[in-house]
């Protein structure tokens, strides 16, 4: 159980486009979501926490205009990075929280490599 | 502030025991997760840990003294697909996970 997919799990995309990333909690009820950023060697960064229905918390220095998050329904969230560029290249992971537990259950992750 | 310390790098031999240190330093303390996450891979999760002591689950193991804001994670029987990185992360008083930079850990045969 507890399975979370993301999809695509790989993206590349000319400079000034957007680009969606959808989180999906397969086999339980996501009340809580996040998204991180992984730079090459680097740590997981969170970048923001959204609960279903509401807005999402962004992270200092995350613009918020910039990656826009929408948790519409318990088993899907997605992220858009808006007007993407090179330095924009990341691997994102999305992760969700049931409610019931403080484990957070990995999704495979997107690479996006922003050309 | 907020901080995770964990050795960068490790190496260690097939069929050996390693264990990998984390100390903390954070506002609350609601549990200490390891996670191992292979290059190119999300994470995976490996333990939890809210109270002190040692909990074993097959080769690997964790432990925690809140004490000390210390744990580590012991790997035994070392096989080659262990050959990633290990994180540790600490939810906090908003738990809010804190994640370390992780400890890349090197298997040789």
């Amino acid at each position: 159980g507890a399975v979370v997919s993301q999809h695509p799990s790989r993206v590349i995309c000319k400079s000034g486009t957007s680009v969606k990333i959808e989180c999906r909690s397969l086999d339980f009820q996501a009340t809580t979501m996040f998204w991180y950023r992984q730079f090459p060697k680097k740590s997981l960064m969170l970048m923001a926490t959204s609960n279903e229905g509401s807005k999402a918390t962004y992270e200092q220095g995350v613009e918020k205009d910039k990656f826009l998050i929408n948790h519409a329904s318990l088993t899907l969230s997605t992220l858009t990075v808006t007007s993407a560029h090179p330095e924009d290249s990341s691997f994102y992971i999305c992760s969700a929280r049931d409610g019931t537990d403080h484990e957070q259950y990995f999704g495979p992750g997107t690479r996006l490599t922003v050309t | 502030g907020q901080n995770i310390d964990q050795p960068t790098e490790m190496t260690a031999t097939e069929g050996a025991i390693v264990q990998i240190n984390c100390t903390y330093q954070t506002s609350g303390f609601n549990g200490l997760f390891w996670y191992q996450q292979h290059a190119g891979e999300a994470p995976t999760f490996l333990s939890y840990n809210v109270l002190d002591g040692l909990e074993e689950k097959g080769r690997f193991s964790s432990f925690l003294s809140r004490s000390k804001g210390y744990s580590y994670l012991l790997l035994k029987e070392l096989q080659m697909k262990d050959s990633a990185s290990y994180l540790c992360a600490v939810m906090d008083s908003n738990y809010q996970l804190i994640w370390g930079a992780g400890t890349k850990l090197i298997i040789k045969p």
